[in-house]
């Protein structure tokens, strides 16, 4: 089955610690996104990486990090300097605006079943 | 300015009836627009994208899209107790590969 993962699925962070979300997808997609969703709030971008070993900051990058190692990869890491990370995670990939024509279906993206992340 | 703009609802709909969601979006160049289902707890799925003016439909969904005043709506027809999420507009403008996502629609469907 073709899809996106996301591990785990609950995650608990203590004060001053680094945790790490894990996104994998098996769609050969070359784009992928992190986002962060707050309760009764839209999707905020934190990260985005259009192509293997290079990656950008969405709108709220602060606190966050995340490598893109390889094609099905996209870790993000939650450092202690976000001092708000209790949120609903997502990933997403896409098969990139870049090498898709501009009206083809084909740049939706799609959405992992996300990473709840709370605070001890 | 939020780029994208909705009615954060809650919109209640009779079991049957049609239901009518809407989003704004900012004066650029806008290419491709989404329309997502998102049930509590899971994540975002994808029900409709338009990229031309006019009507698209798509089983009980039709998309609508009026580049000139700047809204793209999403009709539910024969609504279902099934249909109660919330709906999250995305806009991707040109040359921008990122989506924007409007705060979602809470719809819920009264049997």
């Amino acid at each position: 089955d073709g899809g996106i993962t996301q591990s785990p699925k609950y995650l608990f962070r203590k004060e001053g610690q680094n945790v790490t979300l894990s996104c994998e997808q098996n769609l050969n997609h070359d784009a992928m996104y992190w986002y962060r969703q707050d309760p009764g709030q839209g999707l905020r971008l934190i990260y985005y990486s259009q192509i293997v070993n290079d990656f950008q900051k969405g709108d709220i990058a602060e606190g966050y990090s995340v490598s893109r190692e390889k094609k099905e990869s996209f870790p993000l890491t939650v450092t202690s300097a976000q001092k708000n990370p209790t949120a609903f995670y997502l990933c997403a990939s896409s098969m990139s605006g870049q090498t898709v024509p501009a009206y083809s279906f084909q740049e939706t993206q799609y959405f992992g079943p996300g990473t709840r992340l709370l605070v001890l | 300015q939020k780029e994208v703009e909705q009615n954060s609802g809650p919109l209640s709909v009779p079991e049957g009836a049609i239901a009518s969601l809407n989003c704004t979006y900012s004066d650029r160049v806008s290419q491709s627009f989404f329309w997502y289902r998102q049930y509590s707890g899971k994540s975002p799925e994808l029900i409709m994208s338009i990229y031309s003016n006019g009507d698209k439909e798509d089983g009980r969904f039709t998309a609508q899209l009026n580049k000139a005043s700047q809204y793209v709506s999403l009709l539910i027809r024969d609504s279902q107790p099934s249909d109660s999420a919330t709906y999250l507009c995305a806009v991707r403008y040109f040359g921008n590969e990122k989506l924007t996502f409007g705060t979602g629609t809470r719809l819920t469907i009264i049997p």
